[in-house]
C-alpha cells in the first residue's frame, strides 16, 4: 500500500518567493496533519483537517502560512512570502478512522519536504 | 498544550539493554505512542499504549502507567540500527483535539559497538 505521498521532497528558494507543498494522505484516511520539525522547536503542529474540515490551525504561526484541503485525497501547504527563518522540514501525516488494540489514532508520516529559504 | 518531558539523549553498547522514558501531563488521555526517527527521515511508528501495562513487539517493550503519566520504551538486545531518536507522542480526545498527537522533543540514542 502507498504511504503518505508529499512533493517535492526538496526545495531551495529565495526570501520573497511563493512556497507550495503537497500530500497525498493513504487511502482511506480521514485525518490530515502538517507538522514542521527544525532543531530548535522540534515536532510542532501547524494544522489538523478531519474529513477535509480544518479542525485545529492554532499552530499555524502567521498569515503568511495557508493549508487547504479540497478533497480527501489532496492537500496544500503555502507560505507566502517565505521567510529564512521557515526553513524546516514539513511533514504530511494521515490516520485512519478505524481505531484498533495495537495502533489506536496512529498517524503515518510522509518522507517530509525539506525548505530552505535563502 | 501538553508537557511531554523526555530525556535529551543516550548512550548505549551493543547488546545492551536501554530504557527511555517519558513523562507527560495531559487532560482527556487517549493514548501514548513512540516513534523512531532516524537522521533525515520521517518518524515512524514504534508502539502504542491505551492501558497500563506493558506492550511488548520483539525487541521492543513500552509500558505506561496512566496514574502516573509515565511511559518508557525498553529496547533489548541493541543494534547499531538502533541510533535514532525515539520521540514520545501523547493522543487527547477533548474537544477539537481530538486525535491530534502531541509529541515530546525526542530522545537521541546513540549506539556504540
Amino acid at each position: 500500500d502507498a504511504g503518505v505521498i508529499q512533493s517535492p521532497r526538496h526545495e531551495v528558494t529565495e526570501m520573497g518567493q511563493e512556497v507550495t507543498l503537497r500530500c497525498k494522505p493513504i487511502s482511506g484516511h480521514n485525518s490530515l496533519f502538517w507538522y514542521r520539525q527544525t532543531m530548535m522547536r522540534g515536532l510542532e503542529l501547524l494544522i489538523y483537517f478531519n474529513n477535509n474540515v480544518p479542525i485545529d490551525d492554532s499552530g499555524m504561526p502567521e498569515d503568511r502560512f495557508s493549508a487547504k484541503m479540497p478533497n480527501a485525497s489532496f492537500s496544500t501547504l503555502k507560505i507566502q512570502p517565505s521567510e529564512p527563518r521557515d526553513s524546516a522540514v514539513y511533514f504530511c501525516a494521515s490516520s485512519s478512522p478505524h481505531r484498533d488494540r495495537y495502533s489506536g489514532n496512529t498517524i503515518y508520516f510522509g518522507e517530509g519536504s525539506w525548505l530552505t529559504v535563502v | 498544550g501538553q508537557n511531554i518531558d523526555q530525556p535529551t539523549e543516550m548512550t548505549a553498547t551493543e547488546g545492551a539493554i536501554v530504557q527511555i522514558n517519558c513523562t507527560y501531563q495531559t487532560s482527556g488521555f487517549n493514548g501514548l505512542f513512540w516513534y523512531q526517527q532516524h537522521a533525515g527521515e520521517a518518524p515512524t511508528f514504534l508502539s502504542y499504549n491505551v492501558l497500563d501495562g506493558l506492550e511488548e513487539k520483539g525487541r521492543f517493550s513500552s509500558f505506561l502507567s496512566r496514574s502516573k503519566g509515565y511511559s518508557y520504551l525498553l529496547l533489548k538486545e541493541l543494534q547499531m540500527k538502533d541510533s535514532a531518536s525515539y520521540l514520545c507522542a501523547v493522543s487527547e480526545n477533548r474537544g477539537s483535539t481530538l486525535g491530534r498527537l502531541y509529541f515530546g522533543r525526542g530522545t537521541q540514542l546513540t549506539v556504540w559497538p
